[in-house]
């Protein structure tokens, strides 16, 4: 079954923050987290795996509750190259093997 | 430089053609996927293939056919069975057993006339 991810889409101002949730009906094994522009392919920015972890890359930070088979990505002081499409994909305990992706949520950074 | 190369980036179809959308990979990696997106949707899983000569549907194969015949390559043909087959298309590959990240290729646009 397909993540949910909220919010479906969020505008912001340069500098700004924002959270993007990822929530599974299923216990999950990992978490990845993937950037789209528009007409391109996805872009890989991190991967969480069973363990509860939290990473971080530049600006952008992911959490991982096992428990709650949730994941959140946090944009910190966004700048306008972070717009664009983030889908979270989840791989399930005991199908670790492919993933499953949510809807997207639509970012758009306004200077 | 290592990727993925996905062709044609547009590919028209007529109705009841089979259509074949090549992808492959230099970067040595064991498992192939393909998805389907569709206007504000997320990815679809139509097959994937962790080794040579093995694939397995995803969740949903019908209307396509895939083979794996070489390790850096994994084409999808779309055949007339596929009702709805206009999408964009992406081919991604990973080192396998769902702890590495997927790197997608351009994805080719399908629209059938």
């Amino acid at each position: 079954q397909q993540p949910v991810q909220s919010p479906q889409a969020v505008i912001l101002r340069e500098g700004e923050d924002a959270v993007i949730n990822c929530s599974s009906s299923k216990a999950l094994y990992s978490v990845h987290w993937y950037r789209q522009k528009h007409g391109e392919a996805p872009v890989f920015l991190m991967i969480l795996l069973k363990g509860g972890e939290q990473k971080g890359h530049e600006k952008i930070s992911a959490s991982f509750n096992e428990k709650k088979q949730q994941s959140s990505l946090y944009l910190t002081a966004s700048q306008l190259s972070y717009s664009g499409t983030y889908f979270c994909g989840t791989g399930s305990s005991g199908s670790a093997r492919q993933l499953t992706f949510g809807s997207g949520t639509q970012l758009t950074v306004l200077p | 430089d290592g990727g993925i190369t996905q062709s044609p980036k547009y590919l028209f179809r007529k109705e009841g053609q089979n259509v074949t959308l090549s992808c492959e990979q230099n970067l040595n990696h064991d498992a192939m996927y393909w998805y389907r997106q569709d206007p504000g949707q997320g990815l679809r899983l139509i097959y994937y293939s962790q080794i040579v000569n093995d694939f397995q549907k995803g969740d949903i194969a019908e209307g396509y056919s895939v083979s794996r015949e070489k390790k850096e390559s994994f084409p999808l043909t779309v055949t007339s069975a596929q009702k709805n087959p206009t999408a964009f298309y992406l081919c991604a590959s990973s080192l396998g057993q769902g702890v590495s990240g997927y790197t997608f290729g351009s994805g080719t646009r399908l629209t059938v006339v």
